[in-house]
């Protein structure tokens, strides 16, 4: 069965330094997603990215966030200056078409830890 | 964005049925209605899908009355491994998710 793939699964950095966590969504899908979950708290949204470019953001997704499709397969996010609230659990998700709803598949998630 | 309304939490026995209901106050037309489900450290996963009446898959059932204003989310016979947060959902399109805190259901052995 097809799945969304995320790596790392944890990473550790120190404030103020740049990460880049990175996705490879299922292969024939079309809008891709990502969302974060602070721990003990819901899962929130951040971005969706189709057709190169951004369809939706939140308020959470501001300058020091960017996205990116580098290529025909990974699907990444950056985070340009970390900040200790930054420290959360990253999901991708990746759905098939526009057509009436189609089914968010999430990935098993990166774990960022900001010191 | 959607909002909708579900229990905090909910117990239950192993081999229990386990309905979890939703409101949906703010649905539109267009609208479908989702369930996730996510255990501890993972990304929530897609349990089933339904516009109205009732659909089941090998997971669940979901029932959905005429007004659509609400959702029934039956689980039959619970094991210790359906231990997880629930996610109730109403949007269309590829709109994304809005995750509000969930049904934490407990299933005591």
């Amino acid at each position: 069965e097809p799945e969304v793939t995320q790596t790392p699964s944890h990473q550790v950095t120190q404030m103020g330094q740049e990460v880049i966590l990175r996705c490879v969504p299922i292969s024939n899908h079309l809008y891709f997603y990502w969302y974060r979950q602070i721990l003990g708290q819901k899962v929130e949204f951040l971005v969706s990215f189709y057709n190169n470019e951004i369809s939706e953001k939140s308020e959470i997704f501001d300058d020091q966030f960017s996205v990116e499709r580098p290529d025909g397969s990974n699907f990444t996010l950056k985070i340009r200056s970390t900040k200790l609230e930054d420290s959360a659990m990253y999901f991708c998700a990746s759905s098939e078409t526009r057509d009436s709803y189609n089914e968010q598949f999430f990935g098993p998630g990166t774990r960022l830890t900001v010191l | 964005l959607a909002k909708t309304t579900q229990p905090i939490s909910m117990d239950s026995y192993e081999g229990q049925e386990v309905n979890i209901t939703c409101s949906h106050n703010n649905i539109a037309t267009n609208d479908y209605i989702t369930w996730y489900q996510q255990f501890p450290s993972q990304g929530p996963r897609f349990i089933i899908q339904g516009y109205k009446t009732k659909v089941t898959n090998e997971v669940a059932s979901l029932f959905i009355p005429a007004d659509r204003k609400s959702s029934t989310l039956s689980l039959p016979r619970v094991s210790l491994s359906d231990t997880a947060v629930y996610y109730c959902h109403n949007l269309s399109g590829n709109t994304p998710l809005v995750f509000g805190k969930g049904t934490r259901l407990s299933v005591i052995a």
